[in-house]
């Protein structure tokens, strides 16, 4: 089962920052949190991944609370293209006690970019 | 760097006869993922192989279906004897192996939709 909780549908403005909570209060110290879209009849696509430092890269920002029970993505200047499915999902590493590195999809949350 | 290839992208089958989808993964990677989502559903993991090896079948349905992965050419993921409820879009998804990328995130293609009429 999914270990994270998030909204189901979101909308934003076409471009201003689109934040997309996530709730992940059973974490565990080992376990990354990675970020997934699935724009519609495409395969998922990555978007970012990080273990408790902030992450940024070309497509998005990765913010973790201290705690890590909680992160935030951030899209900064969303296009109607960013339209999609967005997934936050929390993932042992390969080589932990056997785990077999799959990664186990929620629901998700529908992010509606509006012109 | 070409990314996951899926093939076909859409098949349709009768009731009863075979489907074969087959997925090459993305260059220097050597571990390929399996998902199937239903119409309107999320998407299920059905099985994680390496080459020549299966790691993890737990999402596997117990008949009908098969993976593999040799040690040349792509992986094929096989429903025999289809019935309507296989009706989905299977995804594909491939990481690196080496022992120092441990957290490498997977890589999906655009998957195949089959149809079973």
């Amino acid at each position: 089962d999914a270990k994270t909780t998030q909204p189901t549908s979101m909308d934003c403005a076409e471009g201003r920052a689109a934040n997309l909570p996530c709730n992940h209060s059973t974490i565990s110290g080992n376990e990354y949190v990675y970020w997934y879209r699935q724009i519609h009849s495409q395969g998922p696509q990555y978007i970012i991944h990080g273990l408790k430092n902030n992450e940024t890269n070309e497509m998005a920002s990765l913010i973790i609370t201290e705690d890590r029970k909680s992160s935030t993505l951030i899209l900064p200047h969303a296009t109607l293209r960013d339209t999609a499915v967005y997934y936050c999902i929390v993932r042992v590493p390969m080589n932990y006690g056997g785990a077999t590195n799959k990664l186990i999809f929620g629901t998700g949350t529908l992010l509606a970019v509006q012109p | 760097n070409a990314g996951v290839m899926q093939n076909p992208r859409h098949l349709v089958r009768r009731r009863g006869q075979e489907a074969r989808l087959r997925c090459s993964p993305m260059k220097g990677h050597s571990h390929v993922y399996w998902y199937r989502q239903l119409p309107e559903e999320g998407l299920k993991f059905m099985v994680y192989l390496q080459k020549e090896n299966i790691i993890d079948e737990s999402g596997m349905p117990k008949e009908r279906f098969s993976a593999e992965f040799p040690k040349e050419g792509p992986s094929i993921l096989r429903i025999q004897q289809v019935v309507r409820g296989d009706s989905a879009a299977y995804f594909c998804a491939s990481s690196p192996e080496t022992p120092r990328i441990f957290n490498s995130p997977l890589h999906f293609g655009n998957g195949t939709r089959l149809t079973v009429t």
